[in-house]
């Protein structure tokens, strides 16, 4: 039981460089989150998904797209990325029985 | 809209004194609130959690209180630990909602 993982841990881009981080969960959870936090600074909502099948624009979705493939698995997109997308993401999962989410362990993202 | 704050970004205490860890929510349809803990280099971890139903609830070492005339939630960390090191936010959310609003954040350190 690996809980929520995420792939790459690390990962450095060249502003314009595209990429997709992974994350998958093997806890049955209904809905999943993708998140960034900036130094020092608390959690932003980016998107999530409720439920296999659909996706909501968080707090700060541009520039990002996300694809829930299945259950398990909701990956994070960066099409064309940008300096301001240097971040640590985390993604987490949720089950609809609690509130409680659980969250992979982080890709740490730098935009040169 | 919803947001949730913390009242201290940082928190500084001496080992083995107790630490109360504020936080403010302005949303009075949220009914569930939760604690998570992040240490250095990882993603945040559910500690305790509250319902609206309740005013205190007590775990291993934290008790949590919550206020709803003032729309007051604060986390008590009895004995404190250098384990307790950390950064605490606060969560909050509602029946129905599919997502948990954070707070900024508030950064404990503990003093030899």
């Amino acid at each position: 039981n690996a809980g929520v993982t995420q792939t790459p841990k690390f990962q450095v881009l060249k502003t314009g460089q595209s990429m997709t981080l992974q994350c998958a969960q093997d806890m049955n959870h209904n809905s999943m989150y993708w998140y960034r936090q900036d130094p020092g600074m608390g959690l932003r909502l980016i998107y999530y998904s409720a439920s296999e099948g659909t996706t909501d624009k968080g707090e700060v979705p541009n520039g990002y797209n996300v694809s829930r493939l299945n259950k398990r698995e909701f990956s994070l997109r960066l099409e064309s990325a940008a300096p301001s997308q240097t971040s640590v993401y985390f993604c987490a999962g949720m089950t609809t029985l609690s509130y409680e989410q659980y969250f992979g362990p982080g890709t740490r993202l730098t935009v040169t | 809209g919803e947001s949730v704050g913390l009242h201290l970004p940082t928190l500084s205490v001496q080992e083995g004194d107790n630490s109360i860890i504020n936080c403010a929510y302005s949303n009075s349809a949220s009914d569930y609130f939760i604690w998570y803990k992040q240490e250095s280099g990882k993603g945040p971890q559910f500690i305790i959690d509250i319902r609206s139903n309740m005013d205190k609830r007590q775990g291993q070492r934290v008790t949590v209180l919550l206020n709803k005339t003032v729309k007051h939630l604060s986390l008590q960390i009895a004995a404190t630990q250098p384990g307790d090191s950390a950064v605490y936010f606060c969560a909050e959310t509602h029946q129905g909602a599919q997502k948990l609003v954070f707070g900024q954040g508030t950064r404990l350190t503990i003093n030899p």
